[in-house]
């Protein structure tokens, strides 16, 4: 049963760049959240995604974005990069089905703004 | 309010000793509180998680104490083992409903468990 997977691993952008992450959730899920980790800190939510549409969201920009298609899969977009986007980028997936509570976490991809 | 406040920030253990780390919340519509495990590189791994209709949860070593009139809640790492080295985040979800749910941090506790 594979877990939440992310690409890419690691990622180096300019600053001003656009940037795209993607996420599979995990075996039997259909809920996908996004959390941004800066170094040395916990994690803080960006948005969540359930049936294709944006359900909640964090205290971000618009410059971030999301999709999520039918396959419950997610992509998160970061448009005119900045130096403090510089994080680990975390998916995690969870099931409406057990009322959203346990959410596992991927690997992350490690997003590097130079 | 939407914080959660962990302490302490870091703490070192011997091997075979307990490790606590403590949490404090202030949103009352908390119902879900988890602990994840995390190591250098990795993203978190869900660990134990409790609701505030009981007052602890043990999983193995593993221990999570919830005292609700208090809004605090803690873990115990009981027998400390080197590869228990790690940091840990306590977290809390509000009810999730049609507008889904989301968890909130805390600022997580660095612990280096010497053999």
């Amino acid at each position: 049963d594979a877990g939440v997977t992310q690409s890419p691993t690691h990622l180096i952008k300019t600053r001003g760049q656009q940037v795209t992450l993607r996420c599979s959730p995990k075996s039997g899920h259909d809920t996908v959240s996004w959390y941004q980790q800066a170094l040395g800190q916990g994690p803080q939510f960006i948005f969540q995604y359930y049936e294709e549409e944006e359900r909640q969201r964090g205290n971000f920009p618009d410059r971030f974005s999301g999709h999520q298609f039918p396959n419950y899969s997610s992509e998160l977009n970061v448009n005119a990069l900045l130096l403090g986007d510089s994080a680990l980028y975390l998916c995690a997936s969870s099931s409406r089905g057990t009322g959203l509570y346990e959410q596992y976490f991927g690997p992350g991809t490690r997003l590097t703004v130079t | 309010q939407q914080q959660v406040k962990q302490s302490p920030q870091s703490l070192i253990v011997q091997k075979g000793g307990i490790s606590i780390i403590n949490c404090a919340y202030e949103n009352t519509a908390f119902d879900y509180f988890p602990w994840y495990q995390q190591f250098p590189g990795k993203g978190p791994a869900l660990l134990i998680a409790i609701r505030p209709d009981v007052s602890e949860k043990k999983e193995g070593r593993f221990t999570i104490s919830f005292n609700k009139s208090a809004k605090q809640f803690s873990l115990h790492i009981m027998d400390s083992q080197p590869g228990d080295s790690a940091t840990y985040f306590c977290a809390a979800s509000s009810p999730a409903g049609a507008a889904g749910n989301k968890l909130t941090f805390g600022g997580g506790t660095r612990v280096l468990v010497k053999p």
